[in-house]
C-alpha cells in the first residue's frame, strides 16, 4: 500500500484548543493535500501546499511542509465542536495517494 | 451539476453476483478517480481516468474490478463476482484537470457483500 502515515490516529481537545496533526510520506510529491471528512460522507479539500511551499495559511488553518524530512503538519487554531471530523493528508507526485487519517474530536 | 454525485448510495448484494456502481461528475472536469475506502481507513485508490482513457489503474485489486468512461463524463466502476472482502464504501472524485489538483468528491456508495 501506498498510504502515508498520520499521527496521531485519533484526537481530543477542548474547544478553543489547538489541534496538530502530522502526516509523513515516502515518494518525492508535486504538492500535499489535506482533506476532511464528517462521518459517513465524502472527503472535501481544506488546503494544497507546493513542494517548494514552506508553510501556508487559510482562516484557522496553518500548514507546514518539510520536504527534506518527508513530512507535513497540519494546525487547526482556536477548535470548534464543528471541527469534530477525520483529517487526511494526499500526497501529489506520480501517484496520488492518502495518508491514513486523524480522526479529531472537539468537545464543548 | 452542483458537485459529483454517486448513485446508488447503498448497494447490498449477495456473494458472486455483479454490480455497477455509477458517477457524475463536475460538469468539464476531465480527470474522474475512484477510491475504495474501509472503515476507519483512508480512501485506496483504485483508478485514475483523463478524458475517456484510464490513465491509471495500478490500483484495481484483480480482474473482477473494471471501469469505464466511454465519453468522458459518467464513469461506472463494475465488480464481477463480488466476495465478501469487496464490501467497504466506494468513492469517486473529479479535478478539473490534472491528478495533482484539488479534487472534489461525491458521497460515496455503500457497498456491502452478504
Amino acid at each position: 500500500s501506498q498510504q502515508g502515515e498520520e499521527d496521531p490516529q485519533a484526537l481530543s481537545i477542548q474547544e478553543g484548543e489547538n489541534a496538530t496533526m502530522n502526516c509523513s510520506y515516502k515518494t518525492s510529491i508535486n504538492n500535499l493535500q489535506w482533506y476532511r471528512q464528517n462521518s459517513g460522507r465524502g472527503l472535501v479539500h481544506l488546503i494544497l501546499i507546493r513542494s517548494n511551499e514552506r508553510e501556508k495559511h487559510s482562516g484557522r488553518l496553518r500548514v507546514t511542509l518539510d520536504t527534506s524530512k518527508k513530512s507535513s503538519s497540519l494546525l487547526i487554531t482556536a477548535s470548534r465542536a464543528a471541527d469534530t471530523a477525520s483529517y487526511f493528508c494526499a500526497v501529489a507526485g506520480n501517484q496520488f495517494y492518502f495518508g491514513t487519517g486523524t480522526s479529531l474530536t472537539v468537545i464543548p | 451539476g452542483a458537485g459529483v454525485s454517486q448513485t446508488p448510495s447503498n448497494k447490498v448484494t449477495e456473494k458472486g453476483k455483479y454490480v455497477e456502481l455509477r458517477c457524475d461528475p463536475i460538469s468539464g472536469h476531465t480527470a474522474l478517480y475512484w477510491y475504495r475506502q474501509s472503515l476507519g481507513q483512508g480512501p485506496e485508490f483504485l483508478i485514475y481516468f483523463q478524458g475517456t482513457g484510464a490513465a491509471d489503474d495500478s490500483g484495481l485489486p484483480n480482474d473482477r474490478f473494471f471501469a469505464v468512461r466511454p465519453e468522458g463524463s459518467v464513469s461506472t466502476l463494475k465488480i464481477q463476482r463480488t466476495e465478501r472482502g469487496d464490501s467497504a464504501v466506494y468513492l469517486c472524485a473529479s479535478s478539473l484537470i490534472k491528478r495533482d489538483s484539488e479534487q472534489f468528491f461525491g458521497p460515496g456508495t455503500r457497498l456491502t457483500v452478504l
